[in-house]
């Protein structure tokens, strides 16, 4: 089946550093990508959709110039945390949608903003 | 817009009871249908879906139908075991490569 490789799975940063989330996808082609932050014992919430060769769409509220989206190609795109402070501490994850083997996650990434 | 709603948590069972989890949803069209299993610390994975009305969702013992009438997809597994504690969310998508909306997630735990 399918795989979306996301990595790291987990990082630890300090306030103010930017810190890049990769979603690869290993055997086939990705061109889109859903990005998802959940809270602690909390549900996901959509924060982006990217396209491969186009600008991201955000969802309201989320703040674009502080959560880069990068889709440059047809098998990855990135999530960049700026200037990261606590209250972004999160689990990230990637989701990338298929005809042949539906949606598929990354395996997330735990950020902790100190 | 599209909304899931399922029930609230945290559930505790004992090992070999019932389990039912409860989904309703509210969509404009024909959504497609699932359940994602989370276990502590990891992503989300697949555990079964259905694409129409009428269809069974199977996996591991669980179960959902899809109820167009009641706008359901109720999660069941007639014996649980400890292995399955974890955090269980119901889904909804739209056709074509549409995002999942996800419920709030319903936490299960299994004694011995």
């Amino acid at each position: 089946g399918a795989v979306v490789s996301q990595h790291p799975s987990w990082v630890i940063c300090k306030s103010g550093t930017s810190v890049k989330i990769e979603c690869r996808s290993l055997d086939f082609q990705a061109t889109t990508m859903f990005w998802y932050r959940q809270f602690p014992k909390q549900s996901l919430m959509l924060m982006a959709t990217s396209n491969e060769g186009s600008k991201a769409t955000y969802e309201q509220g989320v703040e674009k110039d502080k959560f880069l989206i990068n889709h440059a190609s047809l098998t990855l795109s990135t999530l960049t945390v700026t200037s990261a402070h606590p209250e972004d501490s999160s689990f990230y994850i990637c989701n990338a949608p298929g005809q042949t083997y539906g949606y598929t996650f990354g395996s997330g990434t735990r950020l902790t903003v100190v | 817009g599209n909304s899931v709603t399922q029930m609230e948590g945290p559930v505790t069972l004992s090992e070999e009871a019932f389990l039912t989890i409860n989904c309703t949803y509210t969509a404009t069209g024909y959504p497609s249908l699932f359940w994602y299993v989370q276990y502590p610390g990891e992503g989300l994975q697949l555990l079964l879906k259905a694409t129409k009305a009428d269809d069974k969702g199977s996996n591991k013992g669980f179960e959902a139908t899809y109820r167009k009438e009641t706008t359901s997809f109720h999660l069941e597994k007639g014996s649980v075991q400890v292995s399955d504690s974890a955090v269980y969310f119901c889904a909804l998508s739209d056709p074509g490569n549409t995002p999942l909306v996800f419920g709030k997630g319903t936490r299960l735990s299994v004694i011995a």
